[in-house]
């Protein structure tokens, strides 16, 4: 089944303590991003990558990494989370990213950083 | 810049009313229009798009019509189910890699 898979689905933690989310795709699209979603704000993009080694910033890029070393892998990095990034995360993939090709998201992983 | 307005929620509907949910857009060039939905604790799926100036798109009794000349793409259903109960997010694209969302309009139909 072609999907994206995010992992953990629910993330509780402290301020400062680094943690990863994963997402994986397995419909060998060239294009990955990452998004948070906050109320009335729809989603914003965190980053974006359109290849492997590949990677640029979205509109909310502070406080995160990311890297694509895989095609089918592009993590989300917080090295020192804090509270104003407790949010609901999306990883999304598309073909390559460009014209009319919609994304495909995984489940979301809800974070929340105390 | 570009960006995507839509209704404010929620909307609250009876089973079997008519649904339209507005949603107008700012965009340089001739973007691709998009209509995801995200049903309670999954991610985004499309529903449907439309992808040049007076295009309908239409999936499972939805349709949108592009119009360039009112710079919409308003979201309509003629006879809704409970099953439609979701947050749904009008997009765009345009020629770059950026997919701008709308804030997300929350649809709640009673039996």
């Amino acid at each position: 089944e072609a999907q994206v898979t995010q992992n953990p689905r629910y993330l509780i933690t402290v301020t400062g303590k680094k943690l990863t989310v994963t997402c994986s795709q397995n419909m060998n699209h060239e294009y990955m991003s990452w998004y948070r979603q906050d109320p009335g704000l729809g989603l914003r993009q965190i980053y974006y990558s359109m290849n492997v080694e590949v990677t640029d910033k979205g509109d909310v890029p502070e406080g995160y990494k990311v890297s694509r070393k895989e095609k089918r892998n592009f993590p989300l990095i917080l090295e020192s989370p804090s509270p104003n990034q407790t949010s609901l995360y999306f990883c999304a993939s598309s073909l390559n990213g460009q014209g009319s090709t919609p994304l495909h998201f995984g489940n979301g992983t809800r974070l929340t950083v105390t | 810049g570009n960006s995507v307005t839509q209704m404010e929620g929620p909307v609250t509907l009876s089973e079997e009313a008519f649904l339209t949910i507005n949603c107008t857009y700012t965009a340089t060039g001739y973007p691709s229009l998009f209509w995801y939905v995200q049903y309670p604790g999954e991610g985004l799926q499309l529903l449907l798009k439309a992808t040049k100036a007076d295009d309908k798109g239409s999936n499972k009794g939805f349709e949108a019509t592009y119009r360039k000349e009112t710079t919409s793409f308003h979201l309509e259903k003629g006879s809704v189910q409970v099953s439609d109960s979701a947050v749904y997010f009008c997009a765009l694209k345009t020629g770059g890699f950026k997919t701008i969302f709308g804030a997300g309009t929350r649809l709640f139909v009673k039996a």
